[in-house]
């Protein structure tokens, strides 16, 4: 079974703070996927990042970063200098090798004050 | 990326109705699937939408509740049959196997439905 563990529930951070969102993820394959999502209020599911079980190298776009820990099956991403605009609930999700059904977490709700 | 459409954006229907919701791809796809986002929850997969054969449903979801067609590789229909405010959710379509993006699931924007 695979299962993703988003623990913060709801995070508040100030404009320009940076704020990392954690994802903890459990599966038994070798080979898996992990992705982002962003999901502003409007509601769409907006794909951020995609990372694969054998590619550990973390990732840098703009202000956003994502750290992928095999050792501690963790796949964080952290948002540098903070925006409104970033104010969403963020989906880490998981789909394992051969299995095309994806994962989700609970999603964290994040809300950044102006 | 691609792009999905999905109509309605939101409708608000009365008990005991049925809504077909339609979604389509602009490139053709490998897969498609429909989900159910209730308020302030995840998502939570309804079927996977074959091309030309019967729909994969999840456990807890059934053919005669939620009927789902897939005539061609762009275009996919969820209804939702003898609403109740249960069924009250956001109902997104995604699809997988994209041209270029093989490993991505996009999403469309999702219809709010609302029953009275």
């Amino acid at each position: 079974a695979q299962k993703v563990t988003q623990a913060q529930t709801e995070i508040s951070v100030v404009e320009k703070e940076d704020v990392t969102l954690d994802c903890v993820y459990e599966t038994r394959d070798t080979t898996y996927y992990l992705f982002w999502y962003k999901q502003p209020p409007s509601g769409e599911l907006v794909f951020l990042i995609r990372r694969n079980s054998f590619d550990e190298q973390n990732e840098i776009s703009g202000r956003y970063s994502w750290n992928f820990q095999k050792s501690t099956s963790s796949f964080n991403f952290t948002i540098t200098a903070s925006q409104v605009v970033d104010s969403a609930v963020y989906f880490c999700a998981l789909r394992t090798g051969g299995y095309q059904k994806v994962t989700f977490g609970t999603g964290t709700k994040l809300q950044v004050i102006p | 990326s691609a792009v999905i459409s999905q109509k309605p954006s939101r409708d608000i229907c009365q008990r005991g109705t049925s809504l077909t919701i339609q979604c389509q791809v602009d490139s053709q796809v490998t897969m498609m699937f429909w989900y159910r986002q209730q308020p302030g929850q995840s998502l939570t997969l309804i079927a996977t939408a074959n091309q030309g054969s019967e729909a994969t449903y999840e456990s807890g979801f059934v053919i005669d509740k939620f009927p789902i067609s897939r005539p061609n590789l762009t275009f996919s229909t969820l209804t939702v049959s003898n609403m109740s405010p249960e069924d009250s959710s956001i109902y997104l379509c995604s699809a997988l196997g994209l041209a270029g993006s093989p490993d991505i699931q996009y999403f469309g924007a999702g219809t709010r439905l609302s029953v009275l």
